[in-house]
């Protein structure tokens, strides 16, 4: 079992939909955990960090956490075709610095 | 944000040769630099931690005499790659952080062996 599994996609959207994004993850002492966007031939960027069980809604993002599902998510509202990219889910365990990144999940934005 | 400036962008070399990849922090002290390595259609795979002043913790299956990393000060970490050969080729990414901070990741640097 891989330690952040993410469904590798295409996950497609019509411009306007939501995007739901999800990630499991198999380390329960996992105590931080991120969204990444990353581009063709970029590097990631961060757009979301989540700590603590519940929803966090930053803009049209919201990161959802379920540390007893060990479950992680991402919605976006209002899909644009610019949100098209490769989405990665990160966990960092709970001593260390270390992230541990899924495959990720491609996400495809239709006009 | 910080920033973290990564040089070059894209290089293309020899097979046989070496190449210097250098990650810098411009804009803050990175007490710890990761690097990252990216197949095409793959995930980022850390390759090594490295912390100032001390020598690289290496991931399973890395060999630490082919991808020699320095991180002599707290704003300049370089990873060279040795004797390169195509199946280096690969996106190379790093990412800096302070203490507790999160990382920031650098544009990355495509190495081309030809």
């Amino acid at each position: 079992q891989k330690e952040v599994e993410q469904n590798s996609g295409p996950l497609s959207v019509p411009e306007g939909a939501i995007a739901s994004l999800n990630c499991t993850y198999s380390d329960r002492g996992s105590q931080s955990f991120f969204w990444y966007r990353q581009y063709s031939g970029k590097s990631p960027e961060l757009i979301m960090s989540i700590y603590s069980n519940g929803d966090k809604e930053d803009g049209r993002f919201t990161a959802q956490l379920n540390k007893a599902s060990q479950y992680v998510s991402l919605l976006i509202r209002d899909s644009q075709p610019s949100d098209s990219a490769t989405y990665l889910c990160a966990v960092k365990r709970n001593a260390g610095n270390m992230l541990t990144f899924g495959g990720g999940t491609r996400l495809m934005v239709k006009p | 944000g910080a920033v973290v400036s990564q040089h070059p962008s894209w290089v293309i070399c020899k097979s046989g040769t070496s190449v210097k990849i250098e990650c810098r922090s411009l804009d803050f002290q990175a007490t710890t630099m990761f690097w990252y390595r990216q197949f095409p259609k793959q995930s980022l795979m850390l390759m090594a931690t490295s912390n100032e002043g001390s020598k690289a913790t290496y991931e399973q299956g890395v060999e630490k005499d082919k991808f020699l990393i320095n991180h002599a000060s707290l704003t300049l970490s370089t990873l060279t790659v040795t004797s390169a050969h195509p199946e280096d080729s690969s996106f190379y990414i790093c990412s800096a952080k302070s203490g507790a901070s999160e990382a920031f990741f650098g544009q990355g640097t495509r190495l081309t062996v030809v």
